[in-house]
């Protein structure tokens, strides 16, 4: 059980848009903001898509936006591509004595 | 451009020992907080542990304290995690990353490690 809850999956259709959610605590998403996300598609290694909440690395697309309220982070997609298939997990720093979790991932599929 | 390459990953059986090794390369490394972070086959990321830029700060996940050993080399620009008592549910593929700031802006593709008799 993931110390961050994610829906296991959320599809659109081409050029729609999806938000994905990540709930956490006070003592993670809610009291830092330290939430990043990553981006994983098959066989391949995570990729930074979001760091502390909002930012974007630079090469990263404008389609992908992250925000927080209370407890709970999102990842909105926007304009979505085939190519954004993929499986997308949510991390933040954590209070507790195991410093960093992750979420369960969520496996978006594009229509 | 950034490279991290992960090894030392393989069969091994329970109570076993194993040393990964990741090699960077196209960055300062000694100037990085370094993570290794794991996936067990189907399921989602777990971070292991990380390390400060001189090796004096080191964390782990509660479930590997006492068993594995995070370190660093900074003049051979390499990361380790030494893994000992090895269990059945330490199989996974484990990921070098770099920490930037509070994110890992940086991930090799990763050594699978399996722990079966």
């Amino acid at each position: 059980q993931s110390a961050l809850t994610q829906p296991a999956s959320v599809s659109g259709s081409p050029g729609q848009s999806i938000t994905i959610s990540c709930t956490g605590t006070s003592s993670d998403v809610g009291g830092y903001n330290y939430v990043s996300w990553y981006q994983q598609l098959p066989g391949k290694a995570p990729k930074l898509m979001i760091c502390d909440v909002s930012n974007r690395p630079s090469g990263i697309s404008y389609r992908f936006s992250g925000s927080k309220s209370g407890n709970t982070a999102s990842l909105t997609i926007s304009g979505l591509q085939a190519e954004d298939e993929a499986d997308y997990y949510c991390s933040s720093y954590s209070s507790r004595s195991t410093h960093w979790v992750f979420g369960g991932g969520t496996k978006l599929t594009v229509l | 451009e950034v490279q991290l390459v992960e090894s030392g990953g393989g069969l091994v059986q329970p109570g076993g020992s194993l040393r990964l090794s990741c090699t960077a390369s196209g960055f300062t490394f000694s100037s990085y907080w370094m993570s290794w972070v794991r996936q067990a086959p189907g399921k989602g990321l777990e971070w292991v542990a990380n390390i400060r830029q001189d090796g004096s700060e080191k964390y782990y996940l509660d479930s590997v304290k006492g068993r594995f050993t995070i370190s660093r080399d900074n003049a051979k620009n390499s990361l380790y995690l030494q893994m000992n008592s090895l269990r059945a549910e330490d199989t996974a593929v484990y990921y070098c990353a770099r920490d930037h700031g509070y994110c890992r802006d940086y991930w090799g593709q990763g050594t699978l490690v399996t722990v079966s008799s």
